[in-house]
């Protein structure tokens, strides 16, 4: 078992409609989530950085970790089809610091 | 303008042919971070840094070298290259272990 899965998609919705990407993860000991978005042929890039349960927002985007189940969620409100890109979320605690542990992307396509 | 770089972007290569791929950052950065992404498996790390001549093992080093002589870079070396190896590469960077990765733009090897 993985210790983040992810679904890949891909998920295509509509402009303007409200994303809902998921990850859940098994290490109860992860500490610190982040977001990242990447486009095709590009590196990631940080999109959020969370610690602990709750809601953290920004702009039109709203992370969520829910620690008692081990899961977390993006939420993209308004999508745009700028929004289009693979979505990976990344974890990691304080004893494994010194890498992420990463799910393997979602895949997200925002049509006109 | 803040950014990891690497090169090359894009290589094509003999098994056994040795070699090297640059990452560089501007940031000042304590920690540099190598990995690799293929379909299905995600992002996985191959080595990190921890600063200057302070390098260990990730998830998939076998394989791969890496070295930290100057703060700003540190190069991939694959001595002698396997079919396997053929990925798509990324270089991280953030101003200490544990907090959030910048990435490079990637480097796609592809090794026949």
């Amino acid at each position: 078992q993985k210790e983040v899965e992810q679904d890949p998609g891909p998920l295509s919705v509509p402009e303007g409609a409200i994303v809902s990407l998921n990850c859940t993860y098994s290490n109860s000991a992860f500490q610190y989530f982040m977001w990242y978005r990447q486009y095709s042929r590009k590196g990631p890039e940080l999109l959020m950085y969370t610690y602990s349960s709750g809601n953290k927002e920004d702009g039109r985007f709203t992370a969520q970790v829910d620690k008692s189940s081990k899961y977390i969620s993006l939420f993209i409100r308004d999508s745009q089809p700028s929004d289009s890109a693979t979505y990976l979320c990344a974890t990691f605690n304080t004893g494994t610091a010194s890498k992420l542990t990463f799910g393997t992307g979602t895949r997200l396509q925002v049509t006109l | 303008e803040a950014q990891v770089t690497q090169n090359p972007r894009y290589l094509i290569t003999v098994t056994g042919k040795k070699l090297t791929v640059t990452c560089s950052q501007n940031m000042n950065h304590e920690y540099m971070s190598w990995y690799r992404q293929d379909p299905g498996l995600g992002l996985r790390q191959i080595y990190y840094s921890m600063n200057v001549e302070v390098t260990d093992k990730g998830d998939v080093p076998e394989g791969y070298k890496v070295s930290r002589k100057e703060k700003r870079n540190f190069p991939l070396i694959l001595e002698s290259p396997s079919p396997n190896q053929t990925s798509l590469y990324f270089c991280a960077s953030s101003y200490r272990v544990g907090r959030e990765q910048y990435f490079g733009p990637g480097t796609r090897l592809t090794v026949t």
